[in-house]
């Protein structure tokens, strides 16, 4: 049984086009994270997100939006795909509480072309 | 900014020896550490945990170590062995202004001789 899913696994698309990242989380959690790591291995967060609060990191650009239709649900859209978009995506989830462990889902790889 | 950082980007060793990958991090109120192992393809798996009030806390085949003082944490692998082969990252928490917001250390690729 997977803990923390994302769908699909590989993306590609042209430049301007938007698309959504799926993922979903069977373990109860109440807080979901996307992460984006580049070609470098370097993982950075971008949102943490649950019911009673969305932080943004502030670097990340407005194009790139959570969307969480329930607890188990935290989809990543994005419009306007740039070249830079180019990275691997990262879902992950935790109870919530500081300092709690977080469990990552398998990744989504984007090609931006 | 607040960094975590790697001393050492890549590091080799014969299997049976033990690996020990180190980190630093330049946030003092960072009270929460993790280490966590990415193997190719694969999104990053949780390997131990340590809190600021310790500063050793073992698993199997793994202990990590924390010195508050000079702000340094490292991962030790007991007789490496081939499947512990995988970029290992140390994270914390408490240094963006968000309890649950992890910052990652740029990695270090174990690789894992025959």
């Amino acid at each position: 049984d997977t803990a923390v899913s994302q769908t699909p696994k590989y993306l590609v698309t042209q430049m301007g086009n938007d698309k959504s990242i799926k993922c979903e989380q069977n373990l109860g959690h109440d807080t979901m994270y996307w992460y984006k790591q580049d070609s470098k291995k370097f993982l950075k967060i971008m949102f943490s997100y649950n019911n009673k609060e969305l932080i943004i990191n502030e670097t990340v650009p407005n194009r790139f939006s959570p969307k969480s239709p329930d607890k188990a649900h935290l989809n990543l859209h994005i419009n306007s795909l740039e070249l830079g978009d180019s990275a691997v995506y990262f879902c992950a989830s935790s109870h919530g509480g500081r300092g709690d462990t977080q469990y990552f889902g398998p990744g989504t790889r984007l090609t931006v072309l | 900014g607040e960094s975590v950082g790697l001393h050492l980007p890549t590091l080799s060793v014969q299997e049976g020896d033990n690996s020990i990958i180190n980190c630093a991090y330049s946030n003092s109120a960072s009270d929460y550490f993790i280490w966590y192992k990415q193997e190719s393809g694969k999104g990053p798996q949780f390997i131990i945990d340590i809190r600021s009030n310790m500063d050793k806390r073992q698993g199997q085949r793994v202990t990590v170590l924390l010195n508050k003082t000079v702000k340094h944490l490292s991962l030790q692998i007991a007789a490496t062995q081939p499947g512990d082969s995988a970029v290992y990252f140390c994270a914390e928490t408490g240094s963006s202004g968000s309890a649950r917001q992890l910052t990652f250390g740029s990695g270090t690729q174990l690789t894992v001789l025959p």
